[in-house]
């Protein structure tokens, strides 16, 4: 199993610029959450959907949405990147009532 | 609003040197504990869930333990394998885990 799998690893953008973070999952959870992460600042929920057709905000949404486009598949998108969204940025999923999160490798994005 | 705080921030030992790590948290309705381990370029992997004050978890050389406070990640004889960022989570009415920053772990031979 591939787990939880993010697109692309790795991504410049200049400011203004769009672009859609892909994460797919293979273990029929029903929730998928997204964080930032940045340094000294721990991991940060940006958004997370519960269950397929619903999302909803986490700490940090501000700049970003999200589609939860079926039960395996959750992307985030910056409409207008800014350099403040300059960070690591990581899909997870989670069966059922448990606490353990799945994560993917990550996606690091650079704002100039 | 939840928080989670971790101390130290870094933690240098020599293999062999046991040590902990602590997670102090504040929450309404304490759901569950997480501590999760990463390593560098990677996301991070689940390693405890603790439920209520007194439970404890072990799993070779860590163990975890929790009070209505605090847990605390204990690192028995640690090898160099073990050096990794130690990430402590909570969980209240639903499961969006709130993080704390970590504790990284550098382990000497």
């Amino acid at each position: 199993n591939a787990g939880v799998t993010q697109t692309p690893k790795f991504q410049v953008l200049k400011t203004g610029q769009s672009m859609t973070l892909q994460c797919a999952q293979d273990m029929n959870h029903n929730s998928m959450y997204w964080y930032r992460q940045d340094p000294g600042m721990g991991l940060r929920l940006i958004y997370y959907s519960a269950s397929e057709g619903t999302t909803d905000k986490g700490e940090v949404p501000n700049g970003y949405n999200v589609s939860r486009l079926n039960k395996r598949e959750f992307s985030l998108r910056l409409e207008s990147a800014a350099p403040s969204q300059t960070s690591v940025y990581f899909c997870a999923s989670i069966p059922t009532n448990t606490g353990e999160l799945f994560f993917g490798e990550g996606s690091r994005l650079t704002v100039l | 609003e939840d928080q989670v705080t971790q101390s130290p921030e870094a933690l240098r030992l020599q293999e062999g040197e046991s040590s902990s790590l602590n997670c102090s948290y504040t929450v309404s309705g304490l759901r569950g504990l997480f501590w999760y381990r990463q390593d560098p370029g990677k996301g991070p992997e689940f390693l405890f869930t603790l439920y209520s004050a007194g439970e404890e978890k072990e799993k070779e050389r860590l163990k975890a333990t929790l009070t209505k406070k605090e847990s605390f990640l204990h690192i028995t004889a640690p090898k160099p394998e073990d050096s990794a960022t130690y990430l402590c989570a909570v969980s209240t009415n639903d499961y969006k885990l709130s993080f704390g920053a970590g504790t990284t772990v550098t382990v000497r031979a």
